[in-house]
């Protein structure tokens, strides 16, 4: 069955950097994309942006251009995202999601989760 | 980038009753959209995809229509389960979600 597992919560200053991973299994890792999405307590869903697992390109959200960079891990079928310059508004819980679209060229909305990563940005 | 609304922002009805809830794209988006469930402390579940498909598994009290800039998604008759907040997603550019409706039981 297909799981996003995602790391553990993290708690970090304002100017620093977070590191979210997000390990895949019960399906082929490269045939998918993966987006990230974020919801700030209370808040509504806000995309970052979505990595191709089998080449690694990446699309952001303009928003977030400059501070978001994702990679991927094809050996251990990982996908990480990491936001820099931290402030406060990106206290949030932060989801990994899988495509559903099948080995293709472009992206259809999520069909499987992570169970969500909180990061909290603190002074 | 593409704007989403949605109507009403929350509304509350009877077990039983039907729930509509509209979503409108700034401007048109083909078919270009899904339809999530949330539920409080958990991770979104996709529903309704490419405007009026069903989700493998998803009851099918569940439904969705629209095309171009104006969707409406329905709850045919609201069951207790079905307390959550539904947001629409277009992906016919870079994705954005809807502000979201939330749902409760009158």
């Amino acid at each position: 069955q297909v799981q996003l597992v995602q790391s553990g919560a993290e708690v970090k200053k304002p100017g620093a950097s977070v590191r979210v991973s997000c390990k895949a299994s019960g399906y082929t890792f490269t045939s998918y994309y993966m987006h990230w999405v974020r919801q700030a307590p209370g808040q509504g869903l806000e995309w970052l942006g979505i990595i191709n697992p089998s080449g690694g390109s990446t699309t952001y959200a303009q928003k977030f251009q400059g501070r978001v960079t994702m990679t991927r891990d094809t050996s251990t079928s990982t996908v990480y995202m990491e936001l820099s310059s931290l402030r406060s508004e990106d206290t949030a819980v932060y989801y990994c999601a899988r495509d559903r679209g099948y080995d293709s060229s472009t992206w259809y909305g999520s069909d499987y989760w992570g169970q969500g990563t909180l990061v909290t940005v603190s002074s | 980038d593409i704007q989403m609304t949605q109507s009403p922002s929350s509304l509350s009805a009877s077990v039983g009753d039907r729930v509509t809830i509209t979503c409108q794209a700034s401007q048109d988006i083909s078919n270009y959209l899904n339809w999530y469930q949330q539920k409080p402390g958990k991770a979104p579940k996709l529903l309704i995809y490419d405007a009026s498909n069903l989700e493998t598994g998803v009851p099918s009290r569940f439904s969705g229509s629209g095309s171009g800039t104006d969707f409406t998604f329905t709850i045919s008759s609201l069951q207790p389960e079905d307390i959550a907040t539904y947001y629409c997603q277009q992906y016919d550019n870079l994705p954005s979600f809807g502000p979201g409706t939330k749902v409760d039981i009158k």
